[in-house]
């Protein structure tokens, strides 16, 4: 158990819906990641922050948006969902923000837009 | 970030050590070298970082060539539970992580 926790585990939604995907950083910890696992296109990074503020954007859709709430949680939010978008969602917590920092991996989000 | 090359499958006996190449040759002096393995579609979990000297903890030993260019990662005592993908990641200035194929390491009994 990493101390990362995302909910829910599952999403089955049909397209052109709207979906948010929330996760709880290990305690401590400032800095949320989210990544894509695709069948496809592998595991890739979406967006990064720290404390709050955005630090770093990765392949995220215009569609996609993403936000980290003063108590630290975040919540990826994906609109107008296509059938490509069904995919692992995995959220990342670190201490800090460095290169150095370990990144600690929660369960993920199985989202299947039919 | 610079680029890996890993072999897309390796099989290991249980009980037996497990030797995953990477190759990074682009890799600048600044750049660590990161194991992460991914257990069935679980997250990824972090095994092991280096920078040029060989490192060892609890799950894993890096040993990091001297030009730096290539590393393995060692399982000492491999178990059944050690059957997942691998992924070594370069990875210098920027907090993300930049996944590649990885290696898929099957433990046979």
């Amino acid at each position: 158990d990493s101390g990362v926790t995302q909910t829910p585990k599952h999403l089955i939604t049909a397209t052109g819906q709207r979906v948010t995907l929330r996760c709880s950083p290990r305690s401590g910890d400032l800095s949320v990641y989210w990544y894509q696992q695709s069948l496809d296109q592998g595991l890739q990074f979406l967006i990064h922050y720290y404390n709050g503020e955005e630090r770093a954007k990765g392949n995220i859709l215009e569609r996609f948006s993403a936000q980290q709430f003063p108590d630290l949680h975040s919540e990826l939010n994906l609109s107008s969902l296509e059938l490509g978008d069904s995919a692992l969602y995995f959220c990342a917590s670190s201490f800090i923000a460095g290169a150095l920092d370990e990144q600690f991996f929660g369960p993920g989000t199985r989202l299947t837009v039919l | 970030d610079a680029k890996t090359t890993q072999p897309p499958s390796m099989d290991c006996a249980e009980g037996r050590a497990a030797n995953l190449p990477c190759n990074h040759s682009t890799i600048s002096g600044n750049e660590y070298v990161y194991w992460y393995r991914q257990i069935h579609s679980q997250g990824p979990q972090y095994i092991i970082h280096g920078l040029k000297n060989n490192e060892t903890n609890e799950m894993a030993s890096l040993i990091i060539t001297e030009d730096r260019k290539s590393s393995t990662l060692i399982l000492p005592h491999a178990t059944l539970r050690d059957t997942a993908v691998y992924y070594c990641i370069v990875r210098g200035g920027a907090q993300k992580l930049v996944f590649g194929q990885g290696t898929r390491l099957t433990i046979n009994p």
